[in-house]
């Protein structure tokens, strides 16, 4: 009975380099978001999708940062050209297929992106 | 953009003690959602609360949902060591059909009396 499972736990980059977090979401589930948390800090939406589009990218920077979710595969959370104030723990969340409130929600363990 | 505003930031509490933490916020939500965070892990969900004026109990913890929308409280009662941890408490603005697209306060560290 896997949950929402997030690769790699820890990652660390140097500025300039590509981040890529990858996200499967629990079984049967096909709504997939991303949060960011920064230190000290509550989680921020980033950006909802469903197989094969993006549904809400409203909190996602409107630079260097790109998601997707493939029909295949996992979910994709891409971060160009890393600076230092992205280092941040990256969640991903899924939910079921089909409307829902936020109780729907299933977060993975996240991704520590480290950027030095 | 809209913010939950979360007190306190942070407590220190003795085993068997009761617990209150709330969350306020200028806007108007339609759900309100409590999550604790473990170290190094995601947030779980505690409570949710869908109604003005809710009170839901899950085992220790109570929540409710404000009369106004705008605000919410958790309590904890007779408190044991594995309470510890973050809560977060988070809106809703979506009703019925969510986008995902949760609010989160700042949250409150709950630790153990030294």
């Amino acid at each position: 009975n896997a949950g929402v499972m997030q690769n790699p736990r820890h990652l660390v980059r140097r500025r300039g380099q590509e981040a890529r977090l990858r996200c499967s979401p629990m079984k049967g589930h096909s709504h997939v978001y991303w949060y960011r948390q920064l230190p000290e800090e509550g989680l921020k939406f980033m950006v909802y999708l469903q197989k094969e589009n993006i549904i809400d990218e409203s909190g996602m920077p409107k630079e260097r940062f790109s998601a997707e979710f493939p029909k295949e595969g996992p979910s994709i959370l891409r971060i160009q050209q890393v600076v230092r104030g992205d280092s941040a723990a990256y969640f991903c969340a899924s939910s079921p297929t089909g409307t829902g409130s936020g109780e729907k929600l299933f977060f993975g363990s996240g991704t520590q992106l480290s950027v030095l | 953009g809209q913010q939950l505003n979360q007190s306190p930031q942070s407590m220190f509490i003795q085993e068997g003690e009761d617990v209150s933490m709330n969350c306020t916020s200028s806007s108007i939500f339609n759900t309100w959602l409590w999550y604790k965070q473990d170290p190094g892990e995601g947030p779980v969900l505690l409570i949710a609360l869908y109604k003005a004026g809710e009170l839901t109990s899950n085992g220790r913890l109570t929540a409710q949902f404000g009369i106004t929308r705008k605000d919410s409280f958790l309590n904890i009662s007779a408190s044991i060591p594995s309470d510890v941890g973050i809560y977060f408490c988070a809106g809703d603005r979506n009703y019925g059909g969510s986008q995902g697209n949760l609010i989160f306060g700042k949250g409150t560290k709950l630790s153990v009396k030294p």
